[in-house]
């Protein structure tokens, strides 16, 4: 079975503090995705990036980066110089490559809040 | 504007009831998927449907059920509600069978009195 572990339940930081989110995953496919989303205060899920199995290049985008190590079996996010606008709860997540189920398994979430 | 879009928006209503959550998908995806937030078990897959057929069921209760209509919209219906039942739902589309990128809705949040 799937499954995603994401052991920081809160994180609260200063603005422009570096944060990173740690997600550890399972899973017994030899292909799959992996994902993060920003939940905001609002409510609505938002996506941020997918990243399949087989490539394991680091990603940058703007203040975010992602580490994808397989051999640890985690996908950390990381924010740079996080800003108040940052503050939500962030979930990630695993899907298996296909067959007939292409649910996403998510984690639990971690708040981040960042204080001003 | 993730271009999936939920209504209502927030729906209350007592227990025992039935309702009717609508979702329309972007322009061009065919897969739906709905999601079940809670407190308690987190997010939760419940079903998905692709170009109107059911493609793969989750932890979705006997009391549930969803269909996607030939405009590619699709509705889950949840009856005899339990307090138990309060809870964000969302839709999310893609445009193949599977989760090329999943976009999700804003969600409904309801709320069993």
């Amino acid at each position: 079975a799937q499954k995603v572990t994401q052991a920081q339940t809160e994180i609260s930081v200063v603005e422009k503090e570096d944060v990173t989110l740690d997600c550890v995953y399972e899973t017994r496919d030899t292909t799959y995705y992996l994902f993060w989303y920003k939940q905001p205060p609002s409510g609505e899920l938002v996506f941020l990036i997918r990243r399949n199995s087989f490539d394991e290049q680091n990603e940058i985008s703007g203040r975010y980066s992602w580490n994808f190590q397989k051999s640890t079996s985690s996908f950390n996010f990381t924010i740079t110089a996080s800003q108040v606008v940052d503050s939500a709860v962030y979930f990630c997540a695993l899907s298996d490559s296909g067959g007939s189920n292409y649910k996403l398994t998510f984690g639990k979430g971690t708040l981040l809040t960042v204080n001003p | 504007d993730s271009g999936v879009t939920q209504t209502p928006k927030h729906l209350i209503t007592a227990t025992g009831q039935r309702v009717t959550l609508r979702c329309s998908p972007r322009s061009g995806d065919l897969s739906v998927y709905w999601y079940q937030q809670s407190l308690d078990q987190g997010l939760q897959f419940l079903i998905q449907y692709y170009n109107g057929e059911e493609r793969a069921k989750g932890n979705i209760l006997e009391r549930f059920s969803a269909q996607q209509f030939p405009d590619l919209h699709s509705e889950l219906n949840l009856s005899s509600l339990e307090l138990g039942d309060s809870a964000l739902y969302f839709c999310a589309s893609s445009v193949g069978r599977g989760l090329s990128e999943a976009f999700f809705g804003q969600g409904t949040r309801l709320t069993v009195v």
